[in-house]
Parts: structure tokens; sequence; C-alpha cells
């Protein structure tokens, strides 16, 4: 059973830029989930997938949008990115009732 | 969601136990407990959940009082790979619009030699 994988795990970009991260979930999972975590903060909620539809979301602009594959892998993208969006993003995929949370080990985003 | 409140920091010595407490005042009956940790630079990783029964796992036990109002995650024999954030998160079952896991700042374990 492999975990859950996010690519690339650092990236440094230009304010103003675009910027996509993927995650690939566990096997067997079918809803993803991303989060934003800033440095000496907890993780905080962006957004949900499930079958390949948004169906939560955390208080982020839309300018924060995602996608998921039917192979339920997803993306992240952040268009205009700001210097405020420095923050380790995490994946996490889970079966819609289960209890657990699987994360990956994320992606390093740093914007100058 | 119901709120949580931990210590900030707690230390502990190595092959003793931990105990990581976590009061949940405003909790609903239908909410369950969870507990994650995150190691530096690692995604956070769950370690147990329960609703109004004590449980126990491989990695942990955890005891939520008979109120329901706070609990304690106890890891028997700490090691210093233990050293980590532990997030104490109170959230209601998952499906539907109950997707999100609010985490706090949680209570940073040092654990040591």
């Amino acid at each position: 059973e492999t975990g859950v994988t996010q690519s690339p795990t650092h990236l440094i970009k230009t304010r103003g830029q675009q910027v996509t991260l993927r995650c690939s979930s566990q096997s067997g999972h079918n809803t993803v989930s991303w989060y934003q975590q800033a440095l000496g903060q907890g993780p905080q909620f962006i957004f949900q997938y499930y079958r390949e539809e948004e169906n939560g979301r955390g208080n982020f602009p839309p300018r924060f949008s995602g996608l998921q594959f039917p192979n339920y892998s997803s993306e992240l993208n952040v268009n205009a990115l700001e210097l405020d969006d420095s923050a380790l993003y995490l994946c996490a995929s889970s079966t819609l009732n289960d209890y657990g949370y699987t994360f990956g080990s994320g992606t390093r985003l740093t914007v100058v | 969601d119901a709120k949580t409140t931990q210590p900030p920091s707690m230390d502990c010595a190595e092959g003793r136990a931990a105990n990581l407490p976590c009061n949940h005042s405003t909790i609903s009956g239908n909410e369950y407990v969870y507990w994650y940790r995150q190691i530096h630079s690692q995604g956070p990783q769950y370690i147990i959940h329960g609703l109004k029964n004590n449980e126990t796992n491989e990695m942990a036990s955890l005891i939520i009082t008979e109120d329901r109002k706070s609990s304690t995650l106890i890891l028997p024999h700490a090691t210093l790979r233990d050293t980590a954030v532990y997030y104490c998160i109170v959230r209601s079952p998952g499906g539907g619009s109950n997707y999100k896991l609010t985490f706090g700042k949680g209570t940073l374990l040092t654990v040591n030699p």
C-alpha cells in the first residue's frame, strides 16, 4: 500500500506567478484535501475534492483552485502568487466516510 | 467543530510515559476526539481517535473523561523519535460536509535523553 506522495518537494516562485502542486492519493482513497501551513502554525484547510468535484472549502480566495482526476490524484493551483503564500502545502487523502486522513510530506513553496 | 485547548509545550524523559492533555469543554455528543502529530517538516500523522470510551492502539492510548470535556493522549514509553507537535482535534464523523480537520497550534512534546 503506497502512501500519499506530493511533488515537487520544494519550489521557489516570484510574486505574481502561478504555481501547480501535485498529489497522488493513497491506494483506495477517493477523497483529497489540501492544507496550507505557515511557519509556526497548524495546517489550515483549503478545500476538499470527492469524485472530481470540490465539496468543501476553507477561507481561501478564488485564486486557490484545484482539480481531482479519475485516478483520484489532485492538483492545487495558485494564481497571482503573493509573499504570504509562502508555506508548506499538504495534501491528505481518505475515503469519504473514513475517520483518519493520510497526509503527504508536503511541498515547501517560497514566494520571493 | 468544538474548540480545543492544549499546553504549548511539554517535556518528557526518554522511556517514561508522556501524558498530553487536551481540553474540549464545548464538545458535542456526536463529535470525536482525534490526535495527530507532526514531526518537523513532515506531514501530520494520525495517531488515534475516540468518542467516549478509552482507546488503545499500537502507538498510544486515549483517555476521555466521563463528561467528555477533556482527554489525555498517553505515549507509554516515549522515545526520542516521539519529539513532535501533537494536535488534539474535535470533529463530527466523516462524510458530507464534515470534511475538514481544524488544527490549533498543538503541543510541542520534547523527549529528552
